[in-house]
């Protein structure tokens, strides 16, 4: 196990509704990188957040938003969801800029209909 | 911005047999190659990685590989057994001011006892 702790396991949402995703980092990383994962496909980069600022961003619209707060916890927040956005949503922490290593979440499956 | 190619797809191979993975990246910059293996319903699991400073690293039964000239980096899992069973994703790191991982599609790795 990492360590690295997300909630809910499972969700169901509407089009149109907004979702809000936890994760817990392992203890000491002050990193935390979100990525969604479609079915049968690789996780794909959102963003990442050090020292409760967005340092990084993938190729997702504003309506994918987050916050870190000062135990280095993390929220994911999407608008205005989307069919599309139906995948595993992962939350990876890691340790201060330069070493790499990022350590996953069991994730949270979001299911919008 | 930085690609990853990864095949095959699938793998079947017999209990005891060898499996190797193949992954090509497009970034030149890209310094740190993880790899990941993913069973079903979990997080991906870090297993091992290599760093663009080093040509060959080894973990017991787990090994990488990596061609900087060619942009190539391969995993080797020898005396494979049923509970290696997963998908498995590599990765790339460019050396950006964050952390952000580019996966591949991913390897479906089946071993038959």
């Amino acid at each position: 196990e990492t360590g690295v702790t997300q909630s809910p396991t499972h969700l169901i949402k509407t089009r149109g509704q907004q979702v809000t995703l936890r994760c817990s980092s392992q203890s000491g990383h002050n990193t935390v990188s979100w990525y969604q994962q479609a079915l049968g496909q690789g996780p794909q980069f959102i963003f990442q957040y050090y020292r409760e600022e967005e340092n990084g961003r993938g190729n997702f619209p504003p309506r994918f938003s987050g916050l870190q707060f000062p135990n280095y916890s993390s929220e994911l927040n999407v608008n205005a969801l989307e069919l599309d956005d139906s995948a595993l949503y992962l939350c990876a922490s890691s340790l201060p800029q330069g070493s790499g290593e990022q350590y996953f979440g069991p994730g949270t499956r979001l299911t919008v209909t | 911005g930085e690609n990853v190619e990864q095949h095959p797809s699938t793998l079947s191979v017999q209990e005891g047999d060898s499996a190797v993975i193949k992954c090509t990246y497009s970034d030149s910059a890209s310094n740190y190659f993880p790899w990941y293996k993913q069973e079903l319903g979990k997080g991906p699991q870090l297993i091992i990685d290599i760093r663009s400073n080093v040509g060959e690293k080894k973990d017991q039964r787990i090994a990488v590989t990596l061609n900087k000239t060619a942009k190539h980096f391969s995993l080797h899992i020898t005396e494979t057994q049923p509970e290696d069973s997963a998908v498995y994703f590599c990765a790339a790191k460019t050396n950006t001011g964050f952390q952000k991982l580019v996966f591949g599609t991913g390897t479906r790795l089946l071993v038959s006892p």
